[in-house]
């Protein structure tokens, strides 16, 4: 059974650049056919996705986000990492990372981290 | 860029009715979308794949129709546990806004 967990900061200053973590087991991140991805859900609102990339670094991204994105894949920690730029208290979200089958759903996801966004 | 519109942004129905759900997307999307129920403090729960294949699990109430830019969720014969927020997500990416039935 796949497993992914979240870690990073829970609390980050504006302007401050958020960087989360996402470590899998029971799969691997370098042969796996998943695409790898970060979903982040602000209080009451619906989801957002925010990119997914592959074992081969073949990214995917919110065209509304990608200036401040960055997706990352380390293979050698079984991991893959999100880097957001520029915070605002509108980045105050769940942030979720997830196994995505590609061009079909989400099979799986972490159990969120909480990253709230304030001085 | 692709967008989704669900609607309508809250139906109301009552138990053993049958609610019907839209999603539409600005462009043509084939079958690659998929359907998620979620409840409050819950992570989304996948309903249906590919336009009309049901997840594993998933009751055969629910239904998944639709290809191209116009797709619905149907669930038929409703259970007071079937109130959540329901999202269309396409290619395993964008997600729509969402429809809240109660």
């Amino acid at each position: 059974q796949l497993q992914l967990h979240e870690s990073g900061p829970g609390l980050v200053k504006p302007s401050e650049t958020l960087s989360l973590t996402c470590s899998v087991s029971g799969d691997s991140v370098y042969f796996s056919t998943y695409y790898w991805g970060w979903i982040r859900q602000p209080p009451g609102k619906g989801p957002e996705w925010f990119g997914s990339i592959s074992h081969s670094d073949t990214a995917y991204y919110n065209p509304s986000l990608k200036s401040r994105v960055t997706l990352s894949v380390d293979t050698s920690k079984n991991q893959f990492s999100l880097r957001l730029t520029s915070l605002t208290a509108a980045d105050t979200a769940i942030y979720y990372c997830a196994a995505i089958v590609g061009s079909t759903r989400v099979d799986y996801w972490g159990q969120g981290i909480l990253v709230t966004v304030s001085s | 860029d692709i967008f989704l519109t669900q609607s309508p942004g809250t139906l109301s129905l009552s138990p053993g009715e049958r609610a019907t759900l839209s999603c539409r997307a600005n462009q043509n999307i084939d079958t690659k979308l998929a359907w998620y129920q979620q409840k409050p403090g819950q992570i989304p729960r996948l309903l249906i794949y590919r336009a009309s294949v049901r997840a594993t699990g998933i009751p055969d109430r629910f239904s998944g129709s639709g290809s191209g830019t116009h797709f619905t969720l149907t669930i038929n014969r409703l259970e007071p546990e079937d109130s959540a927020m329901y999202y269309c997500q396409e290619n395993g990416s964008m997600f729509g806004q969402g429809t809240r039935l109660e």
